[in-house]
């Protein structure tokens, strides 16, 4: 198994230009989520979705939006990046209660620059 | 609202101390808890969990017990390497969404 991947791994941008992260797991996971990690501010959830076709906001989703049109993709967009968007990106799947504990997989991250 | 606190670091220890990272936890539920370790330069991977009260869990030398009367899961290693070093996170999930403490760096010196 491959896990949880994301693409790419750096990504610089210029203000207003839009992108998509991509993110796909091959463990079957019900619920996958999209985290932001700045200094000193641990990880802030962005978005997450429960399955197919379902997707919901997390602490942070402004300037941000996803889908879910398979179990195993959850891509994030960005509309018209800003500077403070700058960050590090990651991505995460749960079997989410099948094995009773709603452990966390992540992929090794975007590391994103907005000039 | 659940929520995670647990130390603020760095941690600075020398080759073959014994570690300890406080954790603490409010919740409404029994939620499982989790240590995730993040080495340099990559995400979060899981350390050890532990389910219900009293449950023990333990990987790569790392320890850190259910303790419900006084919420807490602190991290334990009785000799730290300098392999060790990384950014370790302390977390409960009950649900799909977890709750993440800050994070804790640990830095080990030769």
């Amino acid at each position: 198994n491959a896990g949880v991947t994301q693409t790419p791994k750096f990504q610089v941008l210029k203000t207003g230009q839009s992108m998509t992260l991509q993110c796909a797991q091959d463990m079957n996971h019900e619920y996958m989520s999209w985290y932001r990690q700045d200094p000193g501010m641990g990880l802030r959830l962005i978005h997450y979705s429960v399955g197919a076709g379902i997707t919901d906001q997390g602490e942070v989703p402004n300037g941000y939006n996803v889908s879910r049109s398979t179990t195993e993709d959850f891509p994030l967009r960005l509309l018209s990046a800003a500077p403070s968007q700058t960050s590090v990106y990651f991505c995460a799947s749960s079997p989410a209660g099948t094995s009773g504990s709603y452990e966390q997989y992540f992929g090794p991250g975007t590391r994103l620059t907005v000039t | 609202g659940d929520s995670v606190t647990q130390m603020e670091g760095p941690v600075t220890l020398s080759e073959e101390a014994f570690l300890t990272i406080n954790c603490t936890y409010t919740a409404t539920g029994y939620p499982s808890l989790f240590w995730y370790v993040q080495y340099p330069g990559e995400g979060l991977q899981l350390l050890l969990k532990a389910t219900k009260a009293d449950d023990k869990g333990s990987n790569k030398g790392f320890e850190a017990t259910y303790r419900k009367e006084t919420t807490s899961f602190h991290l334990e290693k009785g000799s730290v390497q300098v392999s060790d070093s990384a950014v370790y996170f302390c977390a409960l999930s009950d649900s799909y969404i977890p709750t993440f403490g800050r994070g804790t760096s640990l830095i080990v010196h030769p």
